[in-house]
């Protein structure tokens, strides 16, 4: 099983703010990534380390930690925002991003 | 543009073997690790294995240790993937990924560290079966 869990759905309605978490014990001294896959794409980069955001994703994408938890914030849903969205991390082995959760699909109303 | 393209998927029989490859332009190849990363289909994506930029340490997931090699070739700008005594089970999107950065942090009181994969390939696909 994963080292790194998510729930697997999560609604929103087009507007509204919405989290996504990530657990596990890799997230106690590890910031997780996350990643955005909408359907017959290849994983996209949306936030890495404490809060950073790669050029071209919207200000409206944030990253959390707290404790063994991670999260990814969207304040102000878009219908363009549905997708599966993973979060990645050093898994308990060592391995540099060996982690990764099972995914989260957001489903925006 | 940067950009990486995997070839070499297929089709192929149980205990077979298939080498990927994932060839990057517009970015110093040599400079950066690489990552394969798959997905069986309708399912999550998976860690596989990881490469520096030298070649000289790898490591693989244990699903796939002893079976997948990962290398590369600096001067040909191009990742690899063996895959010997494939299973059913590797079915799957076999996609190469760079690692764009990483480091540590000191926040509330610990280091924190973090790595990430910025430029992804469309994926290859992988299908075992007789």
């Amino acid at each position: 099983s994963s080292e790194l869990t998510q729930d697997p759905a999560v609604s929103v309605a087009l507007g509204q703010t919405v989290r996504i978490t990530c657990r596990g014990s890799p997230l106690r001294n590890n910031y997780a990534t996350w990643y955005q896959q909408r359907p017959g794409q290849a994983p996209r980069l949306v936030i890495y380390g404490k809060n950073n955001r790669p050029s071209g994703i919207p200000d409206r994408f944030s990253g959390s930690t707290s404790g063994n938890t991670a999260s990814l914030t969207i304040t102000g849903a878009q219908a363009v925002d549905e997708a599966d969205y993973y979060c990645n991390s050093r898994d308990n082995s060592g391995n540099h991003l060996g982690a990764f959760g099972g995914g989260t699909r957001l489903t925006v109303l | 543009e940067m950009q990486l393209v995997e070839s070499g998927g297929g089709l192929v029989q149980p205990g077979g073997s298939l080498t990927l490859s994932c060839e990057a332009s517009g970015f110093a190849f040599s400079g950066y690790w690489m990552h394969w990363v798959r997905q069986v289909p309708g399912k999550g994506l998976a860690w596989v294995s990881r490469i520096d930029n030298e070649g000289t340490s790898t490591s693989h997931a244990d699903s796939v240790k002893g079976r997948f090699t990962i290398s590369r070739d600096n001067a040909k700008n191009t990742l690899y993937l063996e895959m010997n005594s494939l299973r059913a089970e590797d079915t799957a999107v076999y996609y190469c990924a760079r690692v764009g950065g990483g480091g540590k942090r000191y926040d509330s009181g610990k280091y924190y560290f973090y790595y990430y994969m910025d430029v992804w390939g469309k994926g290859t696909t992988v299908t075992v079966s007789s």
